[in-house]
């Protein structure tokens, strides 16, 4: 069974750009979560969607938003970038439940010029 | 609120040794708790998972943790450590709602010849 997979791997912009990360979860799996992960900060959550709906999120400004398709498929944008949005922003995707594990995928590093 | 505590930020074990990774929690209800491992520049893959029944799990690698409630801990531990056991290793805790997890800030392990 493939794992979760984002693309793509390394993305750079200048800042006040916008982005889009794209993550697929692994088959079967309707949860998907985003986190962003800094040296300062560890891992935080961003946002959990589950059938197409945002079930859960985290404290991060409005700028990052995120959406998911009928396929489980998912996306997350954030728009005007700053340099301290450069991390590295992992998906995770779970089995249909709750506080089910989440596999990870290899996470997308952003670099904000 | 939830929230998960690594002590210890940077770990040294000679190969062989025995490991044990600190984890305390905070949660108001039975808590869903985790370990993950991370190498450089990779996700993170799930160790062990403990959502209830026998306090101590035992998960990929050789890696074993027990859930303490009276002392809101989460300890891992390895009786012999391996050089390939270098790596980041994180705890976290299920929010109670969704797939939402909190993550301590890591506990970074080298293992020395």
């Amino acid at each position: 069974k493939a794992g979760v997979t984002q693309t793509p791997r390394y993305l750079i912009k200048t800042r006040g750009q916008q982005v889009t990360l794209s993550c697929s979860p692994i088959s079967g799996h309707r949860s998907v979560s985003w986190y962003q992960q800094t040296p300062g900060q560890g891992l935080q959550f961003l946002f959990e969607y589950f059938s197409e709906t945002q079930r859960n999120k985290g404290n991060f400004p409005g700028r990052f938003s995120g959406r998911q398709f009928s396929n489980s498929r998912s996306e997350m944008n954030v728009s005007t970038l700053e340099l301290g949005d450069s991390a590295l922003y992992l998906c995770a995707s779970s089995p249909v439940g709750e506080n089910t594990e989440a596999f990870f995928g290899q996470g997308t590093r952003l670099t904000v010029v | 609120a939830q929230s998960v505590t690594q002590p210890d930020i940077h770990i040294t074990v000679s190969e062989g040794a025995s490991l044990e990774l600190r984890c305390n929690y905070s949660y108001g209800a039975t808590p869903y708790l985790f370990w993950y491992v991370q190498s450089p520049g990779q996700g993170l893959q799930l160790l062990l998972k403990y959502f209830s029944g026998d306090t101590l799990v035992q998960g990929i690698k050789g890696f074993e943790a027990e859930f303490k409630r009276s002392q809101s801990s989460f300890n891992l531990r390895k009786p012999s450590v391996h050089w390939s056991d270098a790596a980041e290793y994180f705890c976290a805790v299920g929010a109670g709602t969704g797939n939402q997890f909190y993550f301590g800030t890591g506990t970074s392990l080298t293992v020395i010849p």
